[in-house]
């Protein structure tokens, strides 16, 4: 089974200021047909999953770009260039290369 | 696009709880239906998969066993079944729709059920 750890567990950010969230994977997620299928979700406070980025750096449909991913192989990470309000929730990776696991989740919240 | 889930439930320790998700707005054996469970204050954990237009289904293996996924396109709708029900199942349980196999890219969730075991 694939295990995905992200750090930090727990980011406290001012308004506006950028944010950064790691998730390592214990597998290469490259897979076969050249995609790297990992993917950022967040959920917000009493919401369900919201998806934000797609195979590693492609924004989701109506995703602000103040978010982006990048990485490859196993190391991958989530930035918000200025953070809002809006953003707090927990932020979870995943891969889908070996069926799907989710990483620890990532709280961010504003100071 | 929308999946509607069933309501919340209370269930007995050794039961089975059902939940349903009714799709909308797509064409329904277009999609993979996943589930997802996330037990109180914890991450999301992934249970398994259903494509509709065949009914082939996938698991994780800690719900082997235990968890049966099926489709009724004639209604739109997936059912989880979770047999052998114990406190620590006690969740909320999600559908999302995904369009190709292998994919992560879960672009539409349901609101959510919660299932509580108790005795």
């Amino acid at each position: 089974e694939i295990v995905l750890t992200q750090t930090p567990l727990s980011l406290s950010v001012t308004p506006g200021q950028p944010a950064s969230i790691s998730c390592k994977s214990s597998q290469s997620l490259l897979q076969t047909d050249g995609k790297t299928y990992l993917y950022w979700y967040l959920q917000k406070p009493g919401q369900s999953p919201q998806l934000l980025i797609y195979e590693v750096s492609n924004r989701f449909s109506g995703v602000p770009d103040r978010f982006s991913g990048s990485g490859s192989g196993t190391d991958f990470t989530l930035k918000i260039s200025r953070v809002e309000a809006e953003d707090v929730g927990f932020y979870y990776c995943m891969q889908s290369k070996q069926l799907f696991t989710f990483g620890p989740g990532t709280k961010v919240d504003i100071k | 696009v929308q999946l509607v889930q069933s309501g919340a439930e209370v269930k007995k320790p050794g039961a089975s709880v059902k939940v349903s998700c009714k799709a909308s707005g797509y064409t329904f054996t277009d999609y993979y239906i996943h589930w997802v469970r996330q037990a109180p204050g914890q991450g999301l954990e992934w249970m398994g998969w259903i494509n509709p237009h065949y009914g082939d289904t996938t698991y994780a293996q800690k719900f082997q066993g235990r968890v049966t996924l099926t489709s009724d396109s004639s209604i739109n709708t997936v059912d989880m079944e979770l047999r052998r029900l114990r406190f620590d199942d006690s969740a909320v349980f999600y559908c999302a729709r995904v369009r190709h196999f292998g994919s992560g890219l879960a672009d539409s969730w349901g609101q959510g059920t919660l299932v509580t075991v108790s005795s």
